[in-house]
């Protein structure tokens, strides 16, 4: 009954390739993002979601390109990767997208690694 | 530029004390922040939240201060327990707009000995 769920947990590619994360929330949250905590363990907003539309996009590589398909999924796909891509990505979701609304719900986490 | 700090060093204690974490900020006017428990290959946890007319926000051994004057929340675990050893998250909004947009810091790591 895991609240946030994504997949895969650990990704390991060679650079150049495509690859995509997968994340979903059995919340009911209205708002979902993507985060990338680096080796400094710095999280870092990407991206935020509010029922399917876009609603933050921080300066971003236009190589990661979100995608959601409703407002419980929020899919991360990144071309061309780069040894700099190298991170933990976390899917998070809240009840909605105004300021004050409450806390994140954090999924585990996916670690990838560009070699 | 805005920035938000917080113990860059590991913070170690012994059990049963207070541990005491701290989180600055500036160039920022957020309206409430939040504090975040993250352990080792895990994601943040959320643990409270307090707004920027509240001046103190307690749940079971935790308390939180806001001082939008100093620009600076402190983080009070009472009665410290080892099971309380994680990375320590502080996070703001960025202030006014409409979106609900965190900021987190770099996180401080707590260690309590047994």
């Amino acid at each position: 009954d895991t609240a946030v769920s994504q997949t895969p947990k650990y990704l390991v590619t060679q650079m150049g390739n495509d690859k995509s994360i997968k994340c979903e929330q059995n919340l009911g949250h209205d708002t979902m993002y993507w985060y990338k905590q680096d080796s400094k363990k710095f999280l870092k907003i990407m991206f935020s979601y509010n029922n399917k539309e876009l609603i933050i996009n921080e300066t971003v590589p236009n190589r990661f390109s979100p995608k959601s398909p409703d407002k419980a999924h929020l899919n991360l796909h990144i071309n061309s990767l780069e040894l700099g891509d190298s991170a933990v990505y976390f899917c998070a979701s809240s009840r909605s997208r105004g300021v004050g609304t409450g806390e994140l719900f954090f999924g585990e986490g996916s670690r990838l690694t560009v070699l | 530029s805005q920035k938000i700090e917080q113990n860059s060093e590991a913070l170690n204690i012994q059990e049963g004390k207070t541990a005491t974490l701290t989180c600055n900020y500036t160039n920022y006017s957020p309206a409430y922040l939040q504090w975040y428990r993250q352990d080792p290959g895990r994601g943040p946890v959320f643990l409270l939240l307090i707004r920027e007319n509240e001046k103190e926000k307690r749940k079971e051994r935790l308390k939180v201060t806001f001082d939008t004057t100093l620009k600076q929340s402190l983080f009070h675990i009472t009665a410290s327990q080892p099971a309380d050893s994680a990375t320590y998250l502080c996070a703001l909004d960025k202030g006014g707009g409409a979106t609900n947009k965190l900021i987190f810091g770099t996180g401080t790591l707590l260690a309590v000995q047994p």
